[in-house]
């Protein structure tokens, strides 16, 4: 089983950092392709980014209002995929999730389905 | 990229069928059929119900069903059950390696 797990988040300030952590066990990790999904209290979920696996160049790709501002790196050694957030702005407070997709009968969902899904942190931003 | 539109709520009794709508572009949902529904119980992850439009991961009922015309994608729940109360969230591949989600529908089992 799956098993992804976040950490990181907090309250922090208008125009400040924070580096969140996904965790994951019970797959190849090096073969995975890692995505970060938020959910402001009570709204939906908003795609933030993702990064490949290193074998497809670790790409990366963000969505218009985190781009330039959030950055997500891997760690294949530690299984471990980070999101670190700078400049943060009031509307980025949400419940960040990682997730990830699989892969079945040869082929891969990688970008367009997510079956397990982290427990999330919370990102505050408030002054 | 704008989020997929979703209609707020929805509701049935027992027993009864629902349809869920998803309605996006022609840049997303009308383009590609990797159209994805996620069921969040409060407090809860999502768990996914629907890839690619209609099939279903391992373990969800096939009470829950997928289809798509156009640019609108649906979830359909038959045989509603007390446990199918939950905010439900369509995705869409919007192409540039992007995702796009729904703002979401909750369900209402009355």
């Amino acid at each position: 089983e799956v098993q992804l797990v976040e950490s990181g988040g907090g309250l922090v300030n208008p125009g400040g950092t924070l580096r969140l952590s996904c965790v994951a066990s019970g797959l190849t990790f090096s073969d995975a392709w890692i995505t970060w999904v938020r959910q402001a209290p009570g709204k939906g979920l908003e795609w933030v980014g993702r990064i490949k696996s290193k074998t497809e160049g670790e790409t990366r790709e963000y969505a218009a209002p985190v781009r330039g501002r959030f950055s997500i790196s891997r760690d294949d050694l530690q299984n471990t995929v980070h999101l670190q957030m700078n400049s943060l702005k009031t509307e980025d407070t949400a419940l960040y999730y990682c997730t990830t997709g699989f892969c079945l009968y040869g082929g891969c969902h990688w970008d367009d389905a997510f079956d397990s899904w982290g427990q999330g942190t919370m990102v505050t931003v408030s002054s | 990229q704008s989020a997929l539109t979703q209609p707020p709520s929805a509701s049935g009794s027992p027993g009864q069928s629902v349809t869920i709508s998803c309605t996006g572009t022609s840049s997303d949902v009308g383009a590609y059929n990797y159209v994805s529904w996620y069921q969040q119980h409060p407090g809860k992850a999502p768990k996914l119900m629907i890839y690619e439009v209609s099939k279903w991961p391992s373990g969800v009922p096939h009470r829950f069903s997928g289809s798509k015309s156009g640019n609108t994608a649906s979830l359909t729940v038959s045989g509603l059950q007390a446990e199918d109360e939950a905010d439900y969230f369509c995705g869409s591949y919007a192409g540039r390696n992007i995702m796009v989600f729904g703002g979401g529908t909750k369900l209402t089992v009355l």
